[in-house]
Parts: structure tokens; C-alpha cells; sequence
């Protein structure tokens, strides 16, 4: 069973600080990968992709990939209160599908 | 606006009453997908689809039929809905699987089934 595993958290970081999220997938075969923000009761909402080995940097958000290690992480500059949902990663398979983690819960504190 | 719109948004039912949640797309995209959403399991994909009439089973696909007559519809049937089948569904559409540079989910339907 190909899967994306995920600290569920939660995560509490002060306003201001760097939140550093990780995520873990066992199948070599994933080309793509993606951040998701899921506030509670909404829909999650895709934030960062990134198919390269290295770092992916848009605003306050880095995406980090290492196909080595199977290892992709997003880090979160400058935390906000706002910033406070679910993230939850994906990773699509050597097929079509994509599967996600369970997600990790990041709370910042005012 | 760009947009992925499912309904109803909320449904409870009975088992074995078929249901037919619809989803539709107006950004021409080819993928979508379905998802159900469970607490402590994430997102788990129903069925995808690439394009008009090509369909393939996500994960969990059992107790779920789909069809992509046309590119901005991708309906969800429930033939005989079970109480394992309470959850939240979401539908979603992107420009193609690999370039999710635009990935639109709906607003989410929740089905309760008694």
C-alpha cells in the first residue's frame, strides 16, 4: 500500500516564528507533490507544488523536496495566527492517483 | 469566477437509497477526482478521471460508480448507500494530473447515512 505519512500534531508555534512541517511517502514512483491548507469546515486549498529535487520558495512559504530520502517538507516564515489550520501534503503515484497524508494540525499563538 | 460546484452540500439518507451527488467544473480542466474525508485518515481517493469517458478507481472505490460524460461534470453515485459511507466527499479538477498549477476543490458534501 503506496502511502504519505504526516506528524499529526498539532504543532504550536509562536506569532512570528517558523513553522517547519514534514511529510514522508513510500512509493519512488511520485512525481509530484503539493501542500494543502485546510481550514476547519472548509475545503483544502492547494498553497505549493513541487516536482524538483531543492527548495521551492513562494512569499512565506518553502517547499522542500529530497527524492532520496522520500522526504518533503514546508516551512512557514513569519507564522501568522491565520496560518493556524490543517496542512496536509500529497503525492501522486507512479499511476494517476494521488494520495494524502492525514494531515498536521499547526496552531500560532498571538 | 473559476469554480467546482458539488450538491447538495448536505444529505442524510437511508441505507440502500440510491444518491447521486453532482460536481461540475467551468475551467475546462481534464482530471478530477473524488474524495472522502474521514477523521484521522485524510483525504482517500474514490475514482479519478483523465478525461471525458476515461475513468480508473482511486483507493477506495468500493460502493461508488462514476461517469465523465462530459468535461465539466463528474457525478458520484452511491447504487446502495451504507452508514460506512458517512462522510465528507470532495470533488476535484485541475488542468491535467501532473500540473497542478490550478487544483480547485468543491465546497465538500456531507452524507450521512442512517
Amino acid at each position: 500500500q503506496k502511502e504519505v505519512e504526516q506528524n499529526s500534531g498539532p504543532l504550536s508555534v509562536p506569532e512570528g516564528a517558523i513553522a517547519s512541517l514534514n511529510c514522508t511517502y513510500s512509493d519512488r514512483g511520485s512525481q509530484s507533490f503539493f501542500w494543502y491548507r485546510q481550514y476547519s469546515g472548509k475545503s483544502p486549498e492547494l498553497i505549493m507544488f513541487i516536482y524538483s529535487n531543492g527548495d521551492k520558495e513562494d512569499g512565506r512559504f518553502t517547499a522542500q523536496l529530497n527524492k532520496a530520502s522520500q522526504y518533503v517538507s514546508l516551512l512557514i516564515r513569519d507564522s501568522q495566527p491565520s496560518d493556524s489550520a490543517t496542512y496536509l501534503c500529497a503525492a501522486t503515484t507512479g499511476g494517476f492517483k494521488t494520495i494524502f497524508g492525514a494531515g498536521t494540525r499547526l496552531f500560532v499563538k498571538a | 469566477e473559476a469554480q467546482v460546484t458539488q450538491n447538495p452540500r448536505y444529505l442524510i439518507t437511508v441505507t440502500g437509497k440510491k444518491l447521486t451527488v453532482t460536481c461540475s467544473q467551468n475551467m475546462n480542466h481534464e482530471y478530477m477526482s473524488w474524495y472522502r474525508q474521514d477523521p484521522g485518515l485524510g483525504l482517500r481517493q474514490i475514482y479519478y478521471s483523465m478525461n471525458v469517458e476515461v475513468t480508473d478507481k482511486g483507493d477506495v472505490p468500493e460502493g461508488y460508480k462514476v461517469s465523465r460524460k462530459e468535461k465539466r461534470n463528474f457525478p458520484l453515485i452511491l447504487e446502495s448507500p451504507s452508514p460506512n459511507q458517512t462522510s465528507l466527499y470532495f470533488c476535484a479538477s485541475s488542468l491535467s494530473h501532473r500540473r497542478y498549477t490550478e487544483a480547485f476543490f468543491g465546497q465538500g458534501t456531507r452524507l450521512t447515512v442512517v
